[in-house]
């Protein structure tokens, strides 16, 4: 009965690597998006897509490619890992653009080594 | 300034008392606004949301909303210990394409 669900949770891995986490909704929602939550649990968005349209992107180095293959899937591939990616990931849904009430995914937290 | 302000505490309450927790934002175009609870190690899930001026109630919560002073408010009354989490306050406006800017949290302590 997951809403969102993510994978991996934990992620380790070493400066340098490409890695990816998926991101899947079961809630019929037409916007996905992905956050960052740091050391301090400030919360910052990414990406927003709606209907596999991005729709909103932040000030994000290009070395994180979101990619939405249908509107229940948000991914997110990130290249040559720097420490500072270190980081909780959270994705969310929500039921159409513009809705602030949004559902969260249990994050993956990914430590660059 | 930031976009959204919260005191970042901890508020530490005894059980049984009212809990309040404040936000203030920037943007007076913001049209909505959140309420998220954040239980450590967890994932931020909604609580509240109000949409107009005023006060919202749902069970132990009530948002309080203030335009013209930009602040938004979080009650819980009869505070337990297992509302001890941190609190998000959210806002969203429309910048060519929704956004929802998030506070940087308030810790609540509840002491049993």
């Amino acid at each position: 009965d997951t809403a969102v669900s993510q994978t991996p949770k934990y992620l380790v891995t070493q400066m340098g690597n490409d890695k990816s986490i998926k991101c899947e909704q079961n809630l019929g929602h037409d916007t996905m998006y992905w956050y960052k939550q740091d050391s301090k649990k400030f919360l910052k968005i990414m990406f927003s897509y709606n209907n596999k349209e991005l729709i909103i992107n932040e000030t994000v180095p290009n070395r994180f490619s979101p990619k939405s293959p249908d509107k229940a899937h948000l991914n997110l591939h990130i290249n040559s890992l720097e420490l500072g990616d270190s980081a909780v990931y959270f994705c969310a849904s929500s039921q159409r653009t513009g809705n602030g009430e949004q559902y969260f995914g249990p994050g993956t937290r990914l430590t660059v080594t | 300034q930031k976009e959204v302000e919260q005191n970042s505490g901890p508020l530490s309450v005894p059980e049984g008392a009212i809990a309040s927790l404040n936000c203030t934002y920037s943007d007076r175009v913001s049209q909505s606004f959140f309420w998220y609870r954040q239980y450590s190690g967890k994932s931020p899930e909604l609580i509240m949301s109000i949409y107009s001026n005023g006060d919202k109630e749902d069970g132990r919560f009530t948002a309080q909303l203030n335009k013209a002073s930009q602040y938004v408010s979080l009650l819980i009354r009869d505070s337990q210990p297992s509302d001890s989490a941190t609190y998000l306050c959210a806002v969203n406006r429309d910048t060519g394409g929704f956004k929802t800017i998030f506070g940087a949290g308030t810790r609540l302590f509840v002491k049993a």
